[in-house]
């Protein structure tokens, strides 16, 4: 059971262009986190959301947290190439006395120059 | 400061055949998980210690796949015999705490490829 969907799978842009990518669930998650990650490299913590409906903003990175803490989403201004790579979300479950993260399956951004 | 490093960052062998994966992690890191991710599909969690204590291995697919970590530093994950289906990547991660919001930091991964 894929608990963390994203979408869009493949995303290909000008840059320039605005882009949305969505992280959504079934279920209530009490964080997520957005990661990216680059070729030959492991993912990198990018932010955290941990109120439902918080917006935090990372220079052109806008994240949000739904309402009901089941979905969240980045939006990306005036995308550039160095924004390429593949975005994750990620989610606590807890579980065996600790927490452990499910990831989604990413959205995989390619911006054209 | 060194981040997570992992060892070897390709491995191709044979069905049948041994392989070991190595993960150092962040100095004074207590947690150190492993993930996976197959062709097409979602990182997976595999299992996670506290300092030399698995605290949850629930994600370790059989008993194929044996994880150590002698003193509480690095971690070696096995896989005896090796199938097909065990082929992906492999990411360590580690962290000094587990809140729920805490920061993992990852290596760059091994690429297990098992022909």
């Amino acid at each position: 059971t894929q608990l963390l969907e994203q979408s869009p799978q493949f995303l290909s842009i000008q840059e320039g262009e605005n882009l949305t990518v969505y992280c959504n669930s079934s279920s209530v998650f009490s964080s997520l986190q957005w990661y990216r990650q680059e070729p030959g490299e492991g993912p990198v913590l990018l932010v955290t959301v941990v109120t439902g409906g918080e917006v935090k903003k990372l220079k052109r990175l806008t994240f949000q947290f739904g309402d009901a803490r089941k979905d969240s989403s980045l939006h990306i201004t005036a995308a550039q190439p160095g924004d390429t790579g593949l975005y994750l979300c990620a989610g606590p479950r807890w579980t065996s006395g600790t927490y452990k993260y499910i990831f989604g399956t990413g959205t995989r951004l390619k911006v054209l120059a | 400061e060194a981040g997570v490093t992992q060892f070897p960052s390709h491995s191709v062998i044979e069905k049948g055949q041994t392989v070991t994966l190595r993960c150092d992690p962040i100095s004074g890191h207590d947690n150190l998980y492993w993930y996976r991710r197959v062709m097409g599909k979602e990182i997976k969690f595999l299992l996670h210690f506290v300092k030399e204590s698995k605290q949850d291995e629930s994600g370790m697919p059989n008993n194929r796949f044996l994880a150590e970590r002698t003193g509480g530093t690095y971690s070696t994950l096995k896989v005896q015999p090796a199938e097909l289906e065990d082929s992906g990547v492999y990411f360590c991660a580690s962290s000094q705490v587990v809140t729920g919001t805490d920061t993992q930091y990852f290596g760059p991964g091994t690429r297990l490829t098992v022909l």
